[in-house]
């Protein structure tokens, strides 16, 4: 069954250091996603990509993060300088161009000291 | 008000036992809805995908909407200790990003 991958499983990073996340999205799908879940609190939305571009951000999302498709594979999920609120568990997901159905990955833990 | 509530739980059940987990919602325009679930440190996996009418069952889930209360159901039978999971419910907004609830965690004691 196909998956949506990420690396690394685990990440930590000083304080101020640049992280990028790689994600590899189900091959056919078109739409992708970077959610976020603070330990012990709800999934939240970060952005969406479709097409190159970002289609939808949320607050979260501001100008310490970016996102990118450098080649037909990899999704990737760049924080500029790390704070320590950014210490979380980053989900990539994918979708197809029908429907609604958003398949996530297993996650990324991010732990800034 | 957010777009959905769900109680944190946890909901602790023996095995076999029904659980119910519920979810409300504030848009009356919402039409679809959808439960996920997902295991601890793991990313949430689509569970069921309901129109806001009547019941859905798939296996021992079924999902039940009340539009007129603006009030999600999940439904389990037979309750397995591999349902340990948080459930989240998210309305289909019409956008691609999903809006979950906080989740629910249910524990199932064998």
């Amino acid at each position: 069954e196909p998956e949506v991958t990420q690396t690394p499983s685990h990440q930590v990073t000083q304080m101020g250091q640049e992280v990028i996340l790689r994600c590899v999205p189900i091959s056919n799908h078109l739409y992708f996603y970077w959610y976020r879940q603070i330990l012990g609190q709800k999934v939240e939305f970060l952005v969406s990509f479709y097409n190159n571009e970002i289609s939808e951000k949320s607050e979260i999302f501001d100008d310490q993060f970016s996102v990118e498709r450098p080649d037909g594979s990899n999704f990737t999920l760049k924080i500029r300088s790390t704070k320590l609120e950014d210490s979380a568990m980053y989900f990539c997901a994918s979708s197809g161009l029908l429907g609604n159905t958003i398949y996530f990955g297993e996650g990324s833990w991010l732990t800034v000291v | 008000q957010k777009e959905v509530e769900q109680d944190p739980g946890p909901l602790s059940v023996p095995e076999g036992a029904i659980v119910s987990l519920n979810c409300t919602y504030s848009n009356s325009a919402f039409q679809y809805f959808m439960w996920y679930r997902q295991y601890s440190r793991k990313g949430p996996e689509l569970l069921m995908y309901t129109y806001s009418s009547g019941n859905k069952e798939d296996g021992r889930f079924t999902a039940q909407v009340d539009k007129s209360s603006k009030y999600i159901s999940l439904f389990i039978r037979d309750s397995q200790p591999s349902d340990s999971a948080t459930y989240l419910c998210a309305p289909d907004t019409g956008r691609r990003a999903l809006t979950f609830g906080s989740g629910t965690r249910l524990q199932v004691q064998p």
